[in-house]
């Protein structure tokens, strides 16, 4: 069984500066994908970013960048130059290439920004 | 594309009343997804389908609660009777295999019962 692990429940950051979430997560398959999603008040799941597990080059998104370590299974997001709409809950989630695509989120974690 | 689309948005309801939740994937996609979220235990999968077949509903709480895709644009989630630890927010989110594999998610109902 796959699992996703999110060890910090909350962080905050002061607005224009940089945050990283971390995330690890427990497999034996070799081919997937890993995604963080954001959840603001608003309650609707927006997904930030992905990354394919075969590729190296860790995924950007504008100030969202991930560092994915394949051989560590971490897959941490940082995001630069915060803005207030970072405010958010943040999920890391896992899926197997293939298959039904069941995905696996981790338990979050509450990001604030501070103004 | 007007994504995922659940009804209603809020539902209040009293303990023993049944509740149906309502959701309507993005045209095309051949996955639905039903998740339950709480502050307790964050987001859990309760079922999901494939091109309209129940694959897993091993996170399915309860005989109280039951699921069903009559077609590929339609899919109901029904709690019966409901009971207050049922309140919770519940997401029906969409996929496409193949299309980066990502899951597009409806705003959610949030449900309250009394």
């Amino acid at each position: 069984a796959q699992t996703v692990t999110q060890s910090q429940p909350e962080m905050s950051v002061q607005e224009a500066e940089t945050v990283t979430l971390s995330c690890t997560y427990d497999t034996s398959e070799n081919n997937y994908y890993l995604f963080w999603y954001k959840q603001p008040p608003s309650r609707q799941m927006i997904l930030v970013i992905r990354q394919e597990a075969y590729k190296q080059q860790n995924a950007t998104e504008n100030r969202f960048s991930v560092n994915f370590q394949k051989a560590a299974k971490s897959f941490s997001l940082k995001i630069s130059d915060s803005q207030l709409g970072d405010t958010a809950m943040y999920f890391c989630a896992f899926v197997i290439s293939g298959g039904y695509q069941k995905v696996t989120f981790g338990i979050g974690t509450k990001l604030q920004v501070i103004p | 594309d007007a994504g995922v689309i659940q009804s209603p948005r809020h539902e209040v309801t009293e303990m023993g009343q049944e509740v149906t939740l309502r959701c309507k994937p993005i045209s095309g996609h051949n996955s639905l997804f039903w998740y339950r979220q709480t502050m307790m235990r964050g987001l859990e999968l309760l079922i999901y389908f494939n091109n309209n077949v129940p694959i897993d509903d091993s996170g399915m709480p309860e005989d109280r609660f039951s699921a069903k895709m009559p077609n590929a644009s339609f899919s109901t989630l029904k709690i019966q009777p409901s009971e207050p630890r049922d309140s919770a927010v519940y997401f029906c989110a969409s996929f496409l295999a193949g299309a980066y594999n990502e899951q597009f998610f409806g705003p959610g109902t949030r449900l309250t019962v009394l």
